[in-house]
């Protein structure tokens, strides 16, 4: 298994711009998550999906948008890119059952600078 | 004030030596409480996970939860220089509020040989 990938690893965009962040596991989990992670400041949640069809926003979600048209795949859709949305961006996944439910499997990262 | 209080760091410490982390949270209806590591320009893997009060150990490594305190530590024993990361905790509440996670903002750990 691969796990959590992403793409692409690194990107750096102009203001106004728009990208789509990929992210794709290969688990069969019902739940997906994207977070930003800026210099100590945690990871902040942005949107996630407990399934196909089905999103909520998270905590930071102005900015960007999401959909989840199938279990694999979750892209993270920025549009109007601006500076404050310079960030590591991270994809992760669970499972929604079993022992291990709460445990999150992270991608390893996309860093985007905004200029 | 922040749901997840944890201190930055960076926290150096010699070969050999117990390490202690911190974090201390305000919703009292978190259950669940893990710790990641993330070492650099990696993204955050599971190190411990606990459920509810109590301590858990795995090899070098204990978790322990006091909720009467809202305090959560994780002790590393004989560090290694290996052990040079962040560690971010994490935690999420029963319910509907377990789909997602609240994490500190992680503690740089140095350790050096």
């Amino acid at each position: 298994n691969a796990g959590v990938t992403q793409t692409p690893k690194f990107r750096i965009l102009k203001i106004g711009q728009s990208m789509t962040l990929q992210c794709t596991q290969d688990m069969n989990h019902n739940y997906m998550y994207w977070y930003r992670q800026d210099p100590g400041m945690g990871l902040k949640l942005i949107y996630y999906s407990v399934g196909a069809g089905i999103t909520d926003k998270g905590e930071v979600p102005n900015g960007y948008n999401v959909s989840r048209s199938t279990t694999e795949d979750f892209p993270l859709r920025l549009e109007l890119a601006a500076p404050s949305q310079t960030s590591v961006y991270f994809c992760a996944s669970r499972s929604r059952d079993g022992s291990l439910a709460d445990t999150q499997y992270f991608g390893p990262g996309t860093r985007l600078t905004v200029l | 004030q922040k749901e997840v209080e944890q201190d930055p760091g960076p926290l150096s410490v010699p070969e050999g030596a117990i390490v202690s982390l911190n974090c201390t949270y305000s919703n009292s209806a978190f259950q669940y409480f893990m710790w990641y590591r993330q070492y650099s320009r990696k993204g955050p893997e599971l190190l411990m996970y606990t459920y509810s009060s109590g301590n858990k150990e795995d090899g070098r490594f204990t978790a322990q939860v006091d909720k009467s305190s809202k305090y959560i530590s994780l002790f590393i024993r004989d560090s290694q220089p290996s052990d040079s990361a962040t560690y971010l905790c994490a935690m999420s509440a029963k319910g509907a509020g377990r789909r997602a996670l609240t994490f500190g903002s992680g503690t740089r750990l140095q350790v050096q040989p």
